[in-house]
C-alpha cells in the first residue's frame, strides 16, 4: 500500500544533542511537510517542499533544518534540542499545496 | 479574528445521538476545507473533505456556507469508536495555499 512512514517512532535525545527524524513516501506526492504538535495544540507547520523548492515558515526556529535529497524522502534535523522541542513531530505529503495532506505516524521526540 | 476557529469542546453524547460541530474560518478566498480526524497519540486522518454542495459519507455530513465563513460537520448515530479529535481545516488562498489548521474539538461518546 502506498503511505507515508516515519522513522523512527519514538527518540530521546539528551538537551543539545543533534537528532534526525527520518520520513519516506511511496505516494510520489510532489509535496513534503513536517509539522510539530505538542499536546492539545494545533499541527504547527515547521516547512515544506515543493519539489525540491524549501518553504520555511517565518517563525520556525533556527535550530530546525531539513533536507530533501529525492522525492521519497525528507529529514528534519534538529541541531540542538531543547526541552521545549519535546514533542510529535509529524511528516505529511500532498500532490499540491492547498491539497488534502496524508500524514506518517509520527515521531515523538523526548528531550531530556 | 483567529484564521480558523472552533469550539474545543469537549463535548460528551451518548452513544447513537447526533452531535455538530461548526468551523469559522477568516479568509474568504479559501478554496479548500477538510475534517480531519485524530486519536489520541496518532496521526490526522482525512475524514471528509468539504464541497461547496455539501457532502455526505455514511453517518457523517460537511456542509460549507461562504457567506458566513462556516463549515460544519454532522455526525449521526454516533459510535463508541468516534471518540476523538476533530480538526478542521482551511486552505489559506494567499500564503502559498497553506493549510490551517484548527485546535480541534474532542468528542467523547459514551455507552
Amino acid at each position: 500500500d502506498a503511505m507515508v512512514i516515519q522513522n523512527p517512532r519514538y527518540q530521546v535525545t539528551q538537551f543539545g544533542k543533534p537528532v534526525t527524524l527520518s520520513c519516506s513516501q511511496t505516494l510520489n506526492h510532489n509535496v513534503m511537510y513536517w509539522y510539530q504538535q505538542k499536546s492539545s495544540q494545533a499541527p504547527k507547520l515547521l516547512f515544506h517542499y515543493y519539489d525540491k523548492d524549501f518553504n520555511n515558515e517565518a517563525d520556525t526556529p533556527d535550530n530546525f533544518q531539513s533536507r530533501r535529497p529525492n522525492t521519497s524522502f525528507c529529514f528534519l534535523d534538529i541541531r540542538s534540542p531543547g526541552l521545549g522541542d519535546a514533542a510529535m513531530y509529524l511528516c505529511a505529503t500532498s500532490t499540491g499545496t492547498g491539497y488534502r495532506q496524508f500524514f506518517g505516524p509520527g515521531t515523538r521526540l523526548t528531550v531530556l | 479574528r483567529k484564521e480558523v476557529e472552533q469550539d474545543p469542546g469537549p463535548f460528551n453524547v451518548p452513544e447513537g445521538a447526533t452531535v455538530a460541530f461548526n468551523c469559522t474560518y477568516s479568509n474568504s478566498a479559501s478554496q479548500s476545507f477538510f475534517w480531519y480526524r485524530q486519536d489520541c497519540r496518532k496521526e490526522p486522518k482525512l475524514l471528509m473533505s468539504v464541497y461547496s454542495s455539501g457532502n455526505e459519507d455514511g453517518r457523517f455530513t460537511a456542509q460549507l456556507n461562504r457567506a458566513s465563513q462556516y463549515i460544519s460537520l454532522l455526525i449521526r448515530d454516533s459510535k463508541l469508536s468516534d471518540s476523538a479529535t476533530y480538526l478542521c481545516v482551511v486552505e489559506n488562498a494567499g500564503n502559498n495555499r497553506k493549510l490551517i489548521w484548527g485546535l480541534g474539538t474532542s468528542l467523547a461518546v459514551n455507552p
